[in-house]
């Protein structure tokens, strides 16, 4: 099985600077018609998740466009240039590789403002 | 626009089955291409799948829980459902409902459903 390990598990930035977050699978997530399998995902306090970046680098509809997702193979980042307070929450990457037989997710990241 | 909801007893007992139902409204469950997916979520926890369906009826199974997780769907309802037979307090979690497509991430999700297990 397919391994997602995230750090830091915890991240204090101060408004207006940036973040990143690192992902790393323990197989290579990279599908060969080219995309990474690869999703991140942002859960604010008391929410359901809310999907962020899918197939690596592909900002889902409404995602403000200081997230970015970057990354291939077993190596994943997901940027936000300018945190601002509603970016708080826990953010998950997950492997869509094995959808449907199987979703993994990483351990989380909680991201606090400064 | 795709809604889910989940639904059921927000209590059960340790060694019986927890049962829950997903209704989903906006959005076909014929739709092919989606599963559509159970995952739950412990207190103060990450994210853990619980299982998968088609609208065909293949389903998919954590291999945690495979042997305790029985997911099916009613196409006439739109609605699909999870058992969790035999649970124990460690099952006590936010249950989410969800649709997923492997190209394009877990777009839309339910709100949750706290079930606890306690006597």
């Amino acid at each position: 099985d397919i391994v997602m390990t995230q750090s830091p598990l915890s991240l204090p930035v101060a408004p207006g600077e940036p973040a990143s977050i690192s992902c790393r699978s323990s197989q290579s997530l990279l599908h060969n018609n080219g995309y990474n399998y690869l999703d991140w995902y942002l859960q604010r306090p008391g929410q359901s998740p809310q999907l962020l970046i899918y197939l690596g680098s592909s900002r889902a509809s409404g995602v403000p466009d200081r997230f970015s997702g970057s990354g291939s193979g077993t190596d994943f980042t997901l940027k936000i240039s300018r945190v601002e307070a509603e970016d708080v929450g826990v953010y998950y990457c997950m492997q869509a590789l094995q959808i449907p037989r199987m979703y993994t997710f990483g351990q989380g990241t909680k991201l606090e403002i400064k | 626009q795709v809604q889910l909801q989940e639904s059921g007893p927000g209590l059960v007992k340790p060694s019986e089955t927890l049962s829950l139902t997903c209704t989903v409204s906006g959005g076909s469950i014929r739709s092919t291409s989606y599963y559509w997916a159970w995952i739950r979520q412990p207190p103060g926890k990450g994210l853990e799948w619980i299982g998968s369906i088609y609208y065909s009826g293949s389903t998919y199974y954590n291999p945690s829980l495979k042997s305790r997780v029985t997911i099916s769907v009613d196409t006439s309802k739109i609605q699909f459902s999870l058992k969790l037979s035999s649970v124990t307090a460690a099952d006590t979690a936010v249950y989410f409902c969800a649709r997923t497509l492997a190209a394009a991430g877990i777009e839309f999700w339910g709100q949750g459903t706290l079930v606890t297990v306690s006597s």
